[in-house]
């Protein structure tokens, strides 16, 4: 059974960097897209990019674009996201979440999710 | 950007009920690529319908999706006591990729 573990929580200051990993077991990596989607608290989900690691191509939402950086380590089997120049609006639940390549679009399973505080 | 608007914004039933939920699209969405989510208080979401009508692996037969073009619905047809959660659609474009959820309804126990 796949399974998506993320790292732990995190608390940053406005203005820098975090980054957040996700380590899929139980399945193979090469067939999946790996998607990242955020949950400010009390808010719904947003969709902010995938990454398909066998070709290395990454796609961002336009509200993101510039900002973060979606990456894929095959070796390991872990994606990884990356948030810059961040600001208090930022403070959210990041999951990331598996599709299959061209097979499924839909987000199953999900990963449990990483806090990322950001404050001064 | 193709928007998603969920209605109600909440529900109130009790167990034993039936529940509609509805997910309405600012453009025309193939049915292929309309999903339901399920998410419980500090927990990840939990994928429920795919393809409109799909049930997920798992998911108990009071679950399902119709729907077609600009409007879709999820329905569940006797609510049990863990069914009360947010629930969220979710649409999926190609070019380019692109994907957008509609803002939640909560399913609250009355």
């Amino acid at each position: 059974q796949v399974q998506l573990v993320q790292s732990g929580a995190e608390v940053k200051k406005p203005g820098s960097s975090v980054k957040v990993s996700c380590k899929a077991s139980g399945g193979t990596f090469s067939s999946y897209t790996i998607s990242w989607v955020r949950q400010a608290p009390g808010q719904g989900l947003e969709w902010m990019g995938r990454i398909i690691p066998i070709l290395g191509i990454a796609n961002y939402a336009q509200k993101f674009q510039g900002r973060v950086t979606i990456t894929a380590d095959k070796s390991t089997s872990t994606a990884y996201m990356e948030l810059s120049s961040l600001r208090s609006e930022d403070t959210a639940v990041y999951y990331c979440a598996r599709s299959i390549v061209g097979a499924t679009w839909w987000f199953d399973p999900w990963g449990q999710g990483t806090l990322v505080t950001v404050s001064s | 950007e193709i928007v998603l608007t969920q209605s109600p914004g909440t529900l109130s039933l009790s167990p034993g009920e039936r529940a509609t939920l509805s997910c309405r699209a600012s453009q025309s969405v193939s049915s292929s690529y309309l999903a339901w989510y399920q998410q419980k208080p500090g927990q990840a979401p939990r994928l429920l319908i795919y393809g409109a009508s799909s049930r997920a692996t798992g998911i108990p037969d009071r679950f399902s999706g119709s729907g077609s073009g600009t409007d879709f619905t999820l329905t569940i047809s006797r609510l049990e006591p863990e069914d009360f959660a947010v629930y969220y659609c979710q649409q999926y474009g190609s070019s380019p990729p692109e994907v957008t959820f509609g803002q939640g309804t909560r399913l609250e126990i009355k």
